[in-house]
């Protein structure tokens, strides 16, 4: 199965740490995309790359949070410094961008962190 | 952030009964509105999505009804089973952009 993966699944952090997680999307998707999702909540946008050129950050994005798509194929969720309210599932997800269209989003099982 | 409002929170339905889960939104340049269906501890995973040209699209149990004039939009499942069991998000984005997600429909289906 070649879905989107995401790696690691579950992150326990003390604050004031660092952490990064990894996306693998679907080989031929040249649209990624990531999401925080807290308990009982949907996905809520953090930011999107076409290719390795991010597109747009939400503002929910502070400084503490960088991403990147070195080659436009992998990306890496960075977040600085951890505070207890950064616990949430992060989502990644690509999608083929096609002309003119939204094209369907393929959501990995998420990372999960949790602050102490 | 809050552009798709979504109704109810939970549902509790018998098994063989219909399922109605409602959203509305603001934005008139949002173009395509997907459902998504998230099972615990996996990621959300497309249902059923429709367009603003057609008023409802129908895929086996899943139907999306859609109201332009009123901009809102409601998922019906028909015949619910309890492997429907799940949360249920609509969301809704403009002609190529990023999706924006409602805040979830707990659904249980009782046996």
């Amino acid at each position: 199965d070649t879905g989107v993966s995401q790696n690691p699944r579950h992150k326990i952090t003390k604050r004031g740490q660092n952490v990064t997680f990894r996306c693998d999307p679907i080989s031929e998707h040249n649209r990624l995309y990531w999401y925080r999702q807290t308990l009982g909540q949907g996905p809520e946008f953090l930011t999107y790359f076409q290719n390795e050129a991010q597109l747009e950050k939400s503002r929910l994005l502070s400084d503490r949070f960088s991403a990147e798509r070195p080659k436009g194929s992998f990306s890496t969720l960075e977040i600085q410094r951890t505070e207890q309210g950064d616990s949430a599932m992060y989502l990644c997800a690509s999608s083929l961008r096609l002309a003119g269209s939204t094209g369907e989003l393929f959501f990995g099982e998420g990372s999960r962190l949790t602050v102490l | 952030q809050q552009q798709v409002k979504q109704s109810p929170q939970s549902l509790i339905v018998q098994k063989g009964g219909i399922s109605i889960i409602n959203c509305a939104y603001e934005n008139t340049a949002f173009d395509y509105f997907p459902w998504y269906q998230q099972f615990p501890g996996k990621g959300p995973a497309l249902l059923i999505a429709i367009r603003p040209d057609v008023s409802e699209k129908k895929e086996g149990r899943f139907t999306i009804s859609f109201n332009k004039s009123a901009k809102q939009f409601s998922l019906h499942i028909m015949d619910s089973q309890p492997g429907d069991s799940a949360t249920y998000f609509c969301a809704a984005s403009r002609p190529t952009n990023k999706l924006i997600f409602g805040t979830g429909t707990l659904l249980a289906v009782q046996p």
